[in-house]
């Protein structure tokens, strides 16, 4: 099956800082979608993204499907940005569940 | 449109115990997904529903794991003679077709004791 992989696996900044978190897939997707999991557990949708590239704020996020990578910026880091970001893919030809990868842990302290 | 829900938040259990949690999606959205995470780890595929249909099973769901969404909206997971390795948080997602954005509810944490 598909591969995702996620670098780096944590992540230490200060605040202020900018960090690019990267997502790798081993085949061709239908969908990609990139999740900030809370303290709590909760997956909170960030982009969904199959190919381009789109901004929200301080995060924007790029995939080049036929390069089979996407990339998430995060600037001037915040400490609530603390958490696990996770990137998520939908195999192409497949059913519709996601592929998660093993997530970035990140930490901004202040 | 108020986000998918899940309850129990927290489930704590004795081996050997059953239980159920229930979703409710985002209403109008016709797909509902199931996904398991163990600590340190992403999201794992369970199970899926378009409508009423339960149209794909992970090998990770044995037979002590039973899923429906009966009417086509809300849908439950039981979960029969839990073991300790049954431990995780499970996590349900809506969505209006396969290919589209799916959108989590905040999980049920299980312990089993």
């Amino acid at each position: 099956g598909i591969q995702v992989e996620q670098s780096p696996p944590d992540l230490i900044l200060q605040e202020g800082a900018n960090s690019t978190l990267r997502c790798n897939f081993s085949d061709s997707v239908n969908n990609l979608q990139w999740f900030h999991q809370n303290p709590w557990g909760q997956l909170i949708n960030l982009f969904y993204i199959p190919s381009g590239t789109k901004q929200n704020g301080r995060l924007s996020a790029t995939t080049v499907a036929t390069e089979r990578y996407s990339l998430l910026y995060i600037s001037s880091s915040q400490t609530t940005d603390s958490g696990v970001y996770f990137c998520a893919v939908v195999p192409l030809m497949d059913t519709g569940k996601l592929i998660f990868g093993q997530g970035t842990t990140l930490q901004v302290k202040p | 449109d108020t986000g998918v829900s899940q309850d129990p938040r927290h489930k704590i259990t004795k081996r050997g115990q059953n239980v159920t949690f229930r979703c409710d999606p985002i209403s109008e959205h016709n797909r509902l997904y199931w996904y398991r995470q163990t600590l340190g780890q992403g999201p794992e595929f369970l199970t899926y529903f378009q409508n009423e249909a339960q149209l794909e099973k992970s090998r990770l769901l044995s037979d002590r794991f039973s899923a429906e969404r009966p009417k086509g909206s809300f849908s439950t997971l039981e979960i029969q003679r839990t073991e300790q390795g049954d431990s995780a948080m499970y996590l349900c997602a809506s969505s209006h077709l396969g290919y589209n954005e799916q959108f989590f509810g905040p999980g049920t944490r299980l312990t089993v004791l």
